[in-house]
């Protein structure tokens, strides 16, 4: 399984941007990356994911470099409920797999007033 | 919809006891998980069910056990518990296919082995 490498934290102010970077350099052609987060004392939270093209849902937009090697999770206007610890997971290839999720350090982002 | 709920939300064993653990989903999900989370580190799946009536191990599944006899419902028990199983235990589902990596998680149970 492809291996990822995320900062461990990360400061963002309300209302702005909040940028995390996720690099998985040895990422193959047909994985995923999948982007969680958990908010203390709770349950990971499913929030995006990508192959090749950028993505966009109502939380989040997902990039991914043109080469796949690393991939950038935006929250375009973070809240202070943002706060929270975000896994970036590449999801293993084969249509035989369990859905089993490798979650590593994540990165915490901390949003301030 | 109450999404995924966990029974209970805290528990105090002691070493050699076994309880069960209850985790219930409205969302019709074929696949159900087990995780647990040590302090500090990430989640690491110890059963998983891919439809009512299935279940396999995962990363850790020793001192575990689970059963999936109702579509909604998936069991997780401790025959003899010790004082390693201390940790927050989170239940997830998901669609079945290319949606299975989608999934949703329980509250988490907070068990402590003394």
């Amino acid at each position: 399984d492809a291996k990822t490498t995320q900062p461990t934290s990360m400061d963002c102010a309300e209302g702005r941007a909040a940028n995390l970077p996720c690099n998985h350099s040895t990422i193959s052609g047909n994985e995923y990356v999948y982007w969680y987060r958990q908010i203390h004392s709770q349950g990971p939270q499913y929030i995006i994911h990508g192959l090749k093209n950028n993505e966009t849902n109502e939380m989040a937009s997902l990039i991914i470099t043109e080469d796949r090697k690393s991939s950038t999770l935006i929250l375009p206007h973070a809240t202070l409920r943002d706060t929270a610890v975000y896994y970036c997971i590449v999801r293993p290839s084969g249509s035989g797999n369990t859905g089993k999720l490798i979650f590593g350090q994540g990165t915490t982002l901390q949003v301030k007033p | 919809n109450a999404g995924v709920t966990q029974t209970p939300k805290f528990r105090v064993l002691k070493t050699g006891q076994s309880m069960t653990l209850l985790c219930a989903q409205d969302m019709n999900h074929e696949y159900m998980y087990w995780y647990r989370q040590d302090p500090g580190m990430g989640l690491r799946l110890i059963h998983y069910s891919v439809g009512e009536g299935t279940t396999a191990k995962g990363e850790v599944p020793d001192g575990y056990n689970v059963s999936r006899l109702k579509k909604q419902n998936f069991l997780l028990g401790l025959e003899s518990a010790a004082p390693s199983q201390t940790s927050v235990y989170f239940c997830a589902s998901s669609y079945d296919g290319t949606r299975r990596y989608e999934q949703y998680f329980g509250p988490g149970t907070r068990l402590t082995v003394t």
